[in-house]
């Protein structure tokens, strides 16, 4: 079946540690985004790339890192320059604009 | 930049009865996607339903339809016969129709958590 995977589901980072969070999608989607989940804050978008070795950043980007270099892969670093890393952190990808999105089942990452 | 507000963080319903969740937003574009996700415990992101800006019929997907009041800038979600299956976080986004000039990608409201009554 064709969807989207995140990997871990948990993980959890010691201070100073740069950790990457995967995302893979075998829906031949072009465009994938990374959103970052707070209580009482919704969805706030990281970083999103429409093609292969393109990407943007959204409103959050500071502190975090991405690549694209397949089609099928984006993941997502979360370097130590981001002060406050603990939250859920979701993938989607989409076909177009008018389709919405697809998304993974997330990832939990926690600071110890 | 658009901005996607959800004025009720919570909302509780009796199994069978109908509610309504509030949603509206603020755009300069005129041309737009507007869509309802549910994230249940699982925390798993599903699409409810979607609605495009330039279509005056309001949306409906068994029993979920909106209201979608362009003028207004208004967006809600009625859940008809609610269902204990329908408890979860409810996220109105925003999405405009062109693409390219600033970030690109869904804008998400704060959510609704919806809680059904037995």
């Amino acid at each position: 079946d064709g969807g989207i995977t995140q990997s871990p589901k948990y993980l959890f980072r010691k201070e100073g540690q740069n950790v990457t969070l995967s995302c893979e999608q075998n829906l031949n989607h072009d465009a994938m985004y990374w959103y970052r989940q707070d209580p009482g804050q919704g969805l706030r978008l990281i970083y999103y790339s429409q093609i292969v070795n393109d990407f943007q950043k959204g409103d959050i980007a500071e502190g975090y890192s991405v690549s694209r270099e397949k089609k099928e892969s984006f993941p997502l670093t979360v370097t130590s320059a981001q002060k406050n890393p603990t939250a859920f952190y979701l993938c989607a990808s989409s076909i177009g604009l008018r389709a919405g999105y697809t998304f993974g089942s997330g990832t939990r990452l926690t600071v110890v | 930049a658009q901005t996607v507000t959800q004025s009720q963080p919570e909302m509780s319903v009796q199994e069978a009865e109908t509610v309504t969740l509030s949603c509206t937003y603020d755009t300069s574009e005129s041309d737009y996607y507007l869509f309802w996700y549910k994230q249940p415990p699982s925390r798993q992101m599903i699409l409810v339903i979607r609605q495009e800006a330039y279509k005056q019929q309001n949306a409906t997907e068994n029993r979920f339809s909106v209201n979608f009041q362009k003028a207004a800038k208004s967006f809600s979600l009625k859940i008809s016969d609610s269902q204990l299956g329908d408890a979860a976080m409810y996220f109105c986004a925003y999405r405009r129709r062109s693409s390219g000039g600033g970030a690109d990608g869904l804008t998400f409201g704060k959510g609704t958590h919806l809680i059904i009554q037995p």
